[in-house]
Order: structure tokens, then C-alpha cells, then sequence
């Protein structure tokens, strides 16, 4: 089946510990996203990347960061430096065909810091 | 900047309609969506329209669009338990195509 995918479901981390969250796409889009997600609030962009090897800060990029050496794969890694850590975290892709900016997104990883 | 709004929850009974709203600021945005997000779970696509059209209808969804009042609505025909959910409306910038997410609308649905 075609889709993307997050691992892990749950992860908890220490304070002062970087963590890294698995977004892997199957769909052949270009483009990959990450969001951040707080309880009432809707989606904040962290970082996106409309290519291999290229990838832009989001609106609240700090503490973050991000690689994107494969098509399929956007990890993204909280560090030590985020405030704030404890969220949901939504990956997404779009691209290919019309409504080629459409995005579709994972089931989330739920990040606690301890 | 560019701004999202809806309400923040809305409850009806099962096999009545549902309409949720949400408001925009860009008047450049060229595509408006409706994702759908139960509890724990990523973002289900809907529907989307884009910003050339009034209405789309997609079985039990219609999304009508007002582009003068900047005023986006989905109206779920039959509602079910299993419509129960947060519901995110989404435009796509039009200067910065990044997606703008409202906070979402949660409804629930009485049986």
C-alpha cells in the first residue's frame, strides 16, 4: 500500500537528550513536511524540504533539525536546545499530478519528555 | 499575516446535517481544504476545492466557498457517531504556498 509512514508511535525522552522521529513516504512526492501539534491548537510547520538534499525552515524551526537525503525520507530531530518538546508531531507529503500541492499525512509520533 | 479561523466545537444528533465553518484572510489562496482528525490519529484528506469553484460535492460532503467573504463551510449530510472528530480547514498561501491550518472544530455527535 502506498502511504507514509511514522515511527515510533510513542517515544519519551529525558531532558537534555536529542531524539529522532522516522517519516518514510512510498508515494514518490517530492515534497515532505514536518508540523508540530499542541492540545487546541492547529498545525505549526517546523521544517519542509521541496527536494532532495534542500530543505527550509517552518515557522518554529528552532531546536530542530532535519535531513533529506532520500526521496523517501524526511528524520527530523528534537535537540536539547527545544523548550518545549512535548507534542504531536505530524509529517506530511505532497507532490505529483493535479492538486500536486496537496498533502498527505502520517499517524503521528506523541513525543513526551520526562 | 495570512489566518485561519473556525469555531471551536459543534455538536448535533446522528442523521441530522452537520455544517462547520471557517474563515480566511489570504485572498490569494488557490486551494481550500477540509482534513479530518480522530483522537491519537494523523490527518485524513477530505476534500479540497479550489479557489475558481463555489461548490464540490463528494457523497455525503458538499464544501461551498465564498470567495468575496473569504468564508469557507463543509456540511456533512446524515451525520454519524463515526464522524466524530476534529475538523481542520486548510488554505494553501497563495505568495507562499504553505499550508495555513485553522485550530480546528471538534464535533461530536449525539446518538
Amino acid at each position: 500500500d502506498g502511504g507514509i509512514t511514522q515511527s515510533p508511535k510513542y517515544l519519551f525522552r529525558k531532558e537534555g537528550q536529542n531524539v529522532t522521529l522516522s517519516c518514510e513516504q512510498n508515494l514518490n512526492h517530492d515534497a515532505m513536511y514536518w508540523y508540530r501539534q499542541d492540545p487546541g491548537q492547529g498545525l505549526r510547520l517546523i521544517y519542509y524540504s521541496q527536494i532532495v538534499n534542500d530543505f527550509q525552515k517552518g515557522d518554529i524551526a528552532e531546536g530542530y533539525s532535519v535531513s533529506r537525503e532520500k526521496k523517501e525520507s524526511f528524520p527530523l530531530t528534537v535537540t536539547s536546545a527545544q523548550k518545549n518538546p512535548t507534542a504531536f508531531y505530524l509529517c506530511a507529503s505532497s507532490g505529483g499530478g493535479q492538486g500536486k500541492d496537496t498533502q498527505y499525512f502520517g499517524p503521528g509520533t506523541r513525543l513526551t519528555v520526562l | 499575516g495570512e489566518d485561519v479561523e473556525q469555531s471551536l466545537f459543534l455538536s448535533v444528533r446522528e442523521g441530522d446535517s452537520s455544517v462547520i465553518n471557517c474563515t480566511y484572510t489570504d485572498s490569494s489562496s488557490t486551494y481550500l481544504y477540509w482534513y479530518k482528525q480522530e483522537p491519537g490519529a494523523g490527518l485524513q484528506l477530505l476534500t479540497y476545492i479550489f479557489s475558481n469553484m463555489d461548490m464540490k460535492q463528494d457523497q455525503r460532503l458538499t464544501v461551498l466557498l465564498n470567495k468575496k467573504d473569504k468564508h469557507l463551510s463543509l456540511r456533512i449530510a446524515d451525520t454519524q457517531t463515526g464522524d466524530s472528530a476534529i475538523y481542520f480547514c486548510a488554505g494553501l498561501g497563495g505568495a507562499t504556498n504553505k499550508l495555513i491550518f485553522g485550530t480546528g472544530t471538534l464535533l461530536a455527535v449525539q446518538p
